[in-house]
């Protein structure tokens, strides 16, 4: 089955830790987005990739980093530096060849800083 | 991107027909109209969108109205599986330009069916 995966589900952290989440998409798509929720509220673009080794920083990009070696995968590391990591973290992605902006989205990952 | 409107909440019985209305008076003539729903702890699943005709698949359809300034998305017979946040979103088609395909998710509308 095609779709993207992203590991773990639920990930606990202790405070001055990194974190990697993990995502992972067999769609064959090029471009691919890292989202955050917060309870009761919208999602946030933190990164964006459009292309292998090529990323664009989304409007909640501070504390956070991501990699894109691969067209199938673009995990993202949560620094100790982000002041405020708990929260829902969303991967999607999107085929270059689309005309129209349907992104496919991950089951995601709880990240909770104990 | 243009701005939406959407009620916060809204009931529908099962089996009956939820109509879900978002507002988007600021909507330019290259912005489409798009709906994704959110199931409690899952990824945002998409829809349906449209530019200025209205629009049918098998999930939904898509009414627009003439001056596109507000939409309706219906779910012609919902079921309790159809209870999830519901997302309108507004915004040029391809994924050119400065924002790269980035969709902006307001706080959209609760939907709850009940039996």
């Amino acid at each position: 089955d095609g779709g993207i995966t992203q590991s773990p589900k639920y990930l606990f952290r202790k405070e001055g830790q990194n974190v990697t989440l993990s995502c992972e998409q067999n769609l064959n798509h090029d471009a691919m987005y890292w989202y955050r929720q917060d309870p009761g509220q919208g999602l946030r673009l933190i990164y964006y990739s459009q292309i292998v080794n090529d990323f664009q920083k989304g409007d909640i990009a501070e504390g956070y980093s991501v990699s894109r070696e691969k067209k199938e995968s673009f995990p993202l590391t949560v620094t100790s530096a982000q002041k405020n990591p708990t929260a829902f973290y969303l991967c999607a992605s999107r085929s270059g060849l689309a005309n129209y902006n349907e992104q496919f989205f991950g089951p995601g990952t709880r990240l909770t800083v104990l | 991107d243009a701005k939406t409107t959407q009620p916060p909440s809204m009931d529908c019985a099962e089996g009956r027909a939820a109509n879900l209305p978002c507002n988007h008076s600021t909507i330019s003539g290259n912005e489409y109209v798009y709906w994704y729903r959110q199931i409690h702890s899952q990824g945002p699943q998409y829809i349906i969108h449209g530019l200025k005709n209205n629009e049918t698949n098998e999930m939904a359809s898509l009414i627009i109205t003439e001056d596109r300034k507000s939409s309706t998305l219906i779910l012609p017979h919902a079921t309790l599986r159809d209870t999830a946040v519901y997302y309108c979103i507004v915004r040029v088609s391809n994924a050119g330009g400065t924002s790269y395909g980035k969709l902006t998710f307001g706080q959209g509308t609760i939907l709850t069916v009940h039996p």
